[in-house]
Formats: C-alpha cells, sequence, structure tokens
C-alpha cells in the first residue's frame, strides 16, 4: 500500500512568513509523529499525535511551532513567523498502534524548508 | 532524556567487504533499537531492529548485537555492494520518541 506522503517536498520562504506542512499518514496508523533534521544530523523528535490527541509537544523548539490532526488522518505542521533557524528538513512518521516502544515507524519523503 | 552516538561519521569500504557501525545509548530503560537507512532526498527507511530481549538479530546481509550491560549496539553488513552507499541511523528509545545518532555516511568503493 502507500507509504507515508508529504508536502510540499521542498519550500522556500522569507524571514517572517508563514508555512504549513501536510503530513498523509499510513491509512488506519494511529500514530503520528514529526521529526525535524537539520543538514548532516539525525532527526530530532518534535511532537507525538495519536488520533486526533496530540500526547506530546516537548520537542517543539518554540510557541511559533504548531501541529494539528484535527480529524486523526491527516496532520499539519505550522511554523509562524519563519525564522533562519527552522531551515531544515521536516520528517513526518506513522505507526499502527498506539505508540508503544516496539512499534516501527514509518517515514515520509520530508519537506527540505529554506528560510531566506 | 535519551542520548545516543554513532561511530563513525563515516566509512568507506571496499565492494564485497563488511561494515560495522556502533553505537552508545545513555538510558538503561531504553528497549527498542531500530537502524534507518536514508538515501539522498528520502525518508528514512527501517532496514532492522533489535529489541531488549534479545541479544542478536540477522536478515541476510544485515546484522544487528546489542549488549544491554554496556549499553551499545552495532549493525553489521556483510558482502557490501554499491545499493548499500547511504547514511545510516542508530536510534533508541523506551517508549515512543526516537532517539537518533548522528548518522554514518557509508560509501562502497567498486
Amino acid at each position: 500500500g502507500a507509504g507515508v506522503s508529504q508536502s510540499p517536498r521542498y519550500k522556500v520562504a522569507k524571514r517572517g512568513q508563514d508555512v504549513a506542512l501536510r503530513c498523509d499518514p499510513i491509512s488506519g496508523h494511529v500514530s503520528l509523529f514529526w521529526y525535524q533534521q537539520a543538514l548532516g544530523q539525525g532527526p530530532e523528535f518534535l511532537t507525538y499525535f495519536q488520533n486526533e490527541a496530540q500526547l506530546d509537544k516537548s520537542g517543539l523548539p518554540s510557541d511559533r511551532f504548531f501541529a494539528e490532526r484535527p480529524e486523526g488522518s491527516v496532520s499539519t505542521l505550522k511554523i509562524q513567523r519563519t525564522q533562519q533557524e527552522d531551515s531544515a528538513v521536516y520528517l513526518c512518521a506513522s505507526s499502527s498502534n498506539r505508540g508503544g516502544s516496539t512499534d516501527t515507524q514509518y517515514f515520509g519523503p520530508g519537506t527540505r524548508l529554506t528560510v531566506l | 532524556g535519551e542520548n545516543v552516538e554513532q561511530h563513525p561519521s563515516t566509512l568507506s569500504v571496499q565492494e564485497g567487504d563488511s561494515a560495522v557501525i556502533k553505537c552508545t545509548y545513555s538510558d538503561s530503560a531504553s528497549n527498542y533499537f531500530p537502524w534507518y537507512k536514508q538515501e539522498l532526498g528520502k525518508g528514512p527507511q527501517l532496514i532492522i531492529d533489535i529489541r531488549s530481549n534479545v541479544g542478536e538479530k540477522k536478515d541476510q546481509r544485515i546484522a544487528v548485537t546489542l549488549n544491554k550491560t554496556a549499553k551499545h549496539f552495532s549493525l553489521h553488513i556483510t558482502e557490501t555492494q554499491p545499493e548499500d552507499s547511504a547514511v545510516y541511523f542508530c536510534a533508541a528509545t523506551l517508549d515512543y520518541k526516537l532517539s537518533f545518532g548522528a548518522g554514518t555516511t557509508v560509501t562502497v568503493r567498486a
């Protein structure tokens, strides 16, 4: 079946603009995760949803970052007033169960955000 | 929180040789250790994982070993092929929040 999809694949924003990044998880997957990957680094956890509930947002770097998953399927990561340090690849992952420690997380291709 | 260190950062091997990547973790409560392969412009793809009740796991040319006492785990790729060239990440978790190493860029020379 289809994997995790993300759009847009590339986004260029001027400093101060707002951006919205979309994630379509694997159909039926309960858990959804957002990670941020800086150039040459491993992904870093941002936030976790179980269905529509955001259970953990401890990794969001500032209050300019906001994520939602209103119907328990598609998720949007929004960044307000973008800054140059927000430039990174934003990865979405989903897993089938309820976020248990042994659930395999399947990643999408990511959205590369460049803030000028 | 969990801290994962990964070595080496780059690895160049001759086609057909073996490649070994090592990771250490800090939280003894971590119980799940996946390895991901990331190709340029793509998202990480799971290649193998191991849980804390298992010491070793193999899947064709790929194997992972886990030493819980020493808090380290390793990825072994045998008979390397050009298509094995990629960035490899180890990760550890005790719940759902994966903590990743910084990655190893593997280059397989023909």
